[in-house]
């Protein structure tokens, strides 16, 4: 069975500080994704990465595939209180199924 | 234009009802996906339709009955409700990649 493990669950940090979540499995992923979901909504796909040891930035947010494609880490810089959310890793083990796999999610609060 | 919708937006009913939620993407995409979100927050597969035709099929118990009239619709039919069955259910589409999903449909069973 493939899992993702994903850390820290919760974090709670300042305006301005920087962090990072990772995501992590024993089993290896053709793509992994990285969704944000706010309350009373559905997750929303922030970036897709496929290669190993594959970097994708989306303004202050940095994306990173591992190079044996079975981890993933977000990192954001100067974090705004419009970051607060569920974050949520997703991995596709099937082949052309697209069935996900998720991590059980990190949430983030920023104070301002 | 909302891409992918579910209705209703809420649900309330009692154990052993039948009740059904109703999911349409404007996307389209071939794909679409059935999953449930629980109290922790985790999101679970349940379903995958492609072009109509169920290809993933998730340890659901067959209470739980999908219904794809066409790729643009994918309804989600219950029976007999029990209390486990308390939950946030989300409808999905995608065409390869990243999936884009609907606003949730929170179902109480009380």
């Amino acid at each position: 069975t493939q899992l993702l493990e994903q850390s820290p669950q919760f974090l709670s940090i300042q305006e301005g500080e920087n962090l990072t979540v990772y995501c992590n499995s024993s089993s290896v992923f053709s793509s992994l994704q990285w969704y944000r979901q706010e309350p009373g909504e559905g997750p929303v796909l922030l970036v897709t990465v496929v290669t190993g040891g594959e970097v994708k930035k989306l303004k202050r947010l940095t994306f990173q595939f591992g190079d044996a494609r079975k981890d993933s880490s977000l990192h954001i810089t100067a974090a705004q209180p419009g970051d607060t959310g569920l974050y949520l890793c997703a991995g596709d083990g099937s082949s052309n199924t697209g069935k996900l796999i998720f991590g059980q999610g990190t949430t983030l609060q920023v104070k301002p | 234009d909302t891409a992918v919708s579910q209705t209703p937006k809420y649900l309330v009913t009692q154990m052993g009802n039948d009740k059904s939620i109703k999911c349409e993407q404007n996307l389209g995409h071939d794909t679409m996906y059935w999953y449930k979100q629980d109290s922790k927050k985790f999101l679970k597969i349940m379903f995958s339709y492609n072009n109509k035709e169920l290809i993933i099929n998730e340890t659901v118990p067959n209470r739980f009955s999908p219904k794809s009239p066409d790729k643009a619709h994918l309804n989600l039919h219950i029976n007999s409700l029990e209390l486990g069955d308390s939950a946030v259910y989300f409808c999905a589409s995608s065409r390869g990649g990243g999936q884009y999903f609907g606003p949730g449909t929170r179902l109480t069973v009380t």
